[in-house]
């Protein structure tokens, strides 16, 4: 199984501040991975697919790099509504797993 | 555009089973991978596995299978998930999507919540 590592667990910022959330991959996956928002008592929501193609809807602050191992994703501008848990995930193969998840807090 | 909706909650005993549903609207039901994903309380998104809807092909997470099992009713457009016997440690949040190795999982279930208490 390719495993997922997802980096930082947590993250606090401030409002027009830029974030970066990075996962690597134990084994090259190309650009299958996507990111996904998760709010509290919510189904997640797809933001960013196959590594660097915003999904329809989504704001431009969100953006999306990386191939092979190493991915990440990028928050510019942070709103207040940002605050959320992110994920990553491979569809390379399967299990499609997940990262571990990263919680960014608002100051 | 593709929806899916799932059954309601479920408050079961330790040892009994338990099948829950997602129900598919729209033209894209009939040729996707259909993905259940478990969110343990408090905590991260588990990938369990997915079932091809064209022809009932699953694919499983090697955690969970043998635990349960995903069938599909083509006819009604209806993806299941089914234990045998349940554990309290399948006390969680299951979601039904739609996955495509290109776009990820761009369509989600509102998520059904199993509760495994005695």
């Amino acid at each position: 199984d390719i495993q997922m590592t997802q980096f930082p667990p947590s993250l606090s910022a401030s409002v027009g501040d830029r974030v970066s959330i990075t996962c690597r991959a134990s084994q090259s996956i190309g650009t299958y991975l996507h990111w996904y928002q998760q709010k509290p008592g919510k189904a997640p929501k797809l933001l960013i697919y196959a590594s660097s193609n915003l999904q329809s809807g989504v704001p431009a602050r969100f953006s999306g790099s990386g191939s092979g191992t190493d991915f990440t994703l990028t928050i510019s501008n942070l709103q207040p509504e940002d605050c959320a848990t992110y994920y990553c995930q491979l569809t390379y193969t399967t299990p499609c797993s997940f990262g571990q998840g990263t919680k960014l807090e608002i100051k | 555009e593709m929806q899916l909706v799932q059954s309601a909650a479920e408050v079961k005993k330790p040892g009994e089973s338990l099948r829950i549903s997602c129900k598919g609207s729209g033209h894209r039901f009939s040729t996707s991978w259909i993905t259940w994903v478990r969110q343990l309380p408090g905590k991260g998104l588990e990938w369990m596995g997915r079932i091809d809807t064209s022809d009932s092909v699953t694919q499983y997470s090697p955690s969970f299978e043998g635990h349960v099992r995903l069938l599909v009713d083509k006819s009604n457009t209806t993806a299941y998930m089914q234990w045998g016997s349940l554990k309290a440690s399948d006390t969680a949040m299951y979601f039904c999507a739609v996955e495509t190795l290109y776009y990820g999982v761009d369509v989600w279930g509102q998520g059904t919540t199993v509760i495994v208490s005695s």
